[in-house]
């Protein structure tokens, strides 16, 4: 079984600069997540999807933050435009949905991201 | 306040020996679940162990066992038997309630196993 997967794994862009990330989830896993993990801390959820639809959005700066979860597969998170406190590795994470509850996530590799 | 609470930053643990990685968890909720996952340097998240807060017995998986202790809101990792492979960041994570399935995260504890 194919894991999750994201693109691009390392990014480097200057401040002000647009930037979007791609993730492909788990054949079948109807829950998505987006995390946002900066350096020696936990992973911090900024979006979650059922299917194609939002979840939870409450920790995303929507001022710059957008995400899209398009029929329900694949997602994109874009960052436009970028500060330098957006430098992180983000996770874009994968569930089954078991009643209300998904049980364990499975995690992307991550894209690095360096705001210079 | 903090909801997941990992006070060990840090630990060196030599090869073969147990190793207990401390959490503890904030809820009013009476449904939630525990999370322990492993992140080593390569950067992705492995899971590693799953209690409920309605399981009655500790969850084991292998080498890693849950010390489940539901009145001091505690949630500790076991790795029994400790190898160098198991050096990595662990991560101590809680869901809580039952409708939108968020999972926040601790700070970490940074484990390094010594030869």
């Amino acid at each position: 079984e194919a894991g999750v997967a994201q693109s691009p794994r390392y990014k480097i862009i200057e401040k002000r600069q647009s930037v979007a990330f791609w993730c492909n989830p788990i054949s079948g896993h109807a829950t998505l997540y987006w995390y946002q993990q900066i350096l020696g801390q936990g992973p911090k959820l900024l979006i979650q999807f059922q299917n194609n639809g939002v979840v939870d959005d409450s920790q995303l700066p929507k001022d710059r933050f957008s995400a899209e979860r398009l029929k329900g597969v694949d997602s994109t998170l874009k960052i436009q435009p970028a500060k330098l406190e957006d430098s992180a590795v983000y996770l874009c994470a994968s569930s089954l949905v078991q009643g209300f509850w998904s049980y364990e996530q499975y995690f992307g590799p991550g894209t690095r991201l360096t705001v210079t | 306040a903090q909801k997941i609470t990992q006070t060990q930053p840090g630990m060196f643990v030599q090869e073969k020996e147990a190793v207990t990685l401390d959490c503890t968890y904030d809820t009013s909720d009476p449904s939630y679940g525990l999370f322990w996952y492993k992140q080593p340097s390569s950067g992705e998240m492995i899971f590693l162990i799953y209690q409920g807060s309605y399981d009655q017995q500790n969850a084991t998986e292998g080498r890693y066992s849950l010390n489940f202790q539901k009145a001091r809101k505690s949630a500790n990792l076991v790795i029994s038997a400790s190898q160098l492979g198991d050096s990595a960041m662990y991560f101590c994570a809680m869901r809580e309630g039952s409708v939108a399935d968020k999972i926040i995260f601790g700070k970490g504890t940074r484990l390094h196993i010594l030869p």
